[in-house]
């Protein structure tokens, strides 16, 4: 079973930095692109930022490039999104996503999300 | 960067159609995705590729893209569809994913 489990949200102050973590398991983690996608409390969804397979190539939403980095540790099942120069309006529910395959961005799995709220 | 429009609510009767609409220039020129969103959970993908379902999702559930509007159907519908919907596609130009706004379906 495809398993997508988010950790690190929580408070943080404006202009503050957050590292969240997603541990992954049943499924082999160097064969998909994965996602983080946002959702502000009441909104709609926002993708933030995606990585290759390998991690080489990431892609960022205008909102947070420079601001936020996309990584992941194959050995470890891991994606992160370090977060920096947070901003009120980064407060959100952080989702990560994989692709349903190899070479689509089709977000077929989805985790349940961690909560990061930006105040100070 | 490219542009979803999706109507913020729609409602329909039990066992009637739902017509949830995703506009975009030219967008059957894309390939649009469908996500089911319940509420306090995570999306889930509903539609892929235009008109595909991944395994799980009821037959009732389809959908079609053609010229600046893609349409997710939704038939017989039951109070367990009650749900936001939202559209998503690649915008290879601008190397981005997304989403339209979200359209909320009320189960009269």
């Amino acid at each position: 079973e495809v398993q997508l489990v988010e950790s690190g949200g929580g408070l943080v102050q404006p202009g503050g930095n957050r590292r969240l973590a997603c541990e992954v398991s049943g499924f082999t983690f160097g064969s998909y692109w994965m996602y983080w996608v946002r959702q502000a409390p009441g909104q709609g969804l926002v993708w933030v930022s995606r990585i290759s397979r390998d991690g080489n190539i990431a892609d960022y939403a205008d909102s947070v490039r420079g601001r936020f980095t996309m990584s992941r540790d194959n050995a470890k099942n891991t994606l992160y999104l370090q977060m920096g120069s947070l901003r009120v309006e980064d407060t959100a529910v952080y989702y990560c996503a994989r692709a349903r395959n190899v070479v689509t961005t089709i977000l077929s799995h989805w985790g349940q999300g961690t909560l990061v709220t930006v105040t100070s | 960067s490219y542009v979803l429009t999706q109507p913020p609510s729609a409602s329909v009767a039990p066992g009637q159609t739902a017509r949830i609409s995703c506009g975009g220039s030219n967008i059957g020129d894309k390939e649009i995705h469908w996500y089911q969103q319940k509420a306090g959970q995570a999306p889930v993908l509903v539609v892929y590729d235009d008109t595909n379902r991944p395994s799980g999702i009821p037959e009732r559930f389809s959908g079609s893209n053609s010229g600046n509007t893609a349409t997710l159907t939704i038939n017989r519908v039951e109070a367990g569809d009650e749900a936001d919907y939202f559209c998503q596609v690649w915008d290879s130009g601008s190397r981005h994913v997304v989403f339209g706004g979200g359209t909320k379906l009320t189960v009269l």
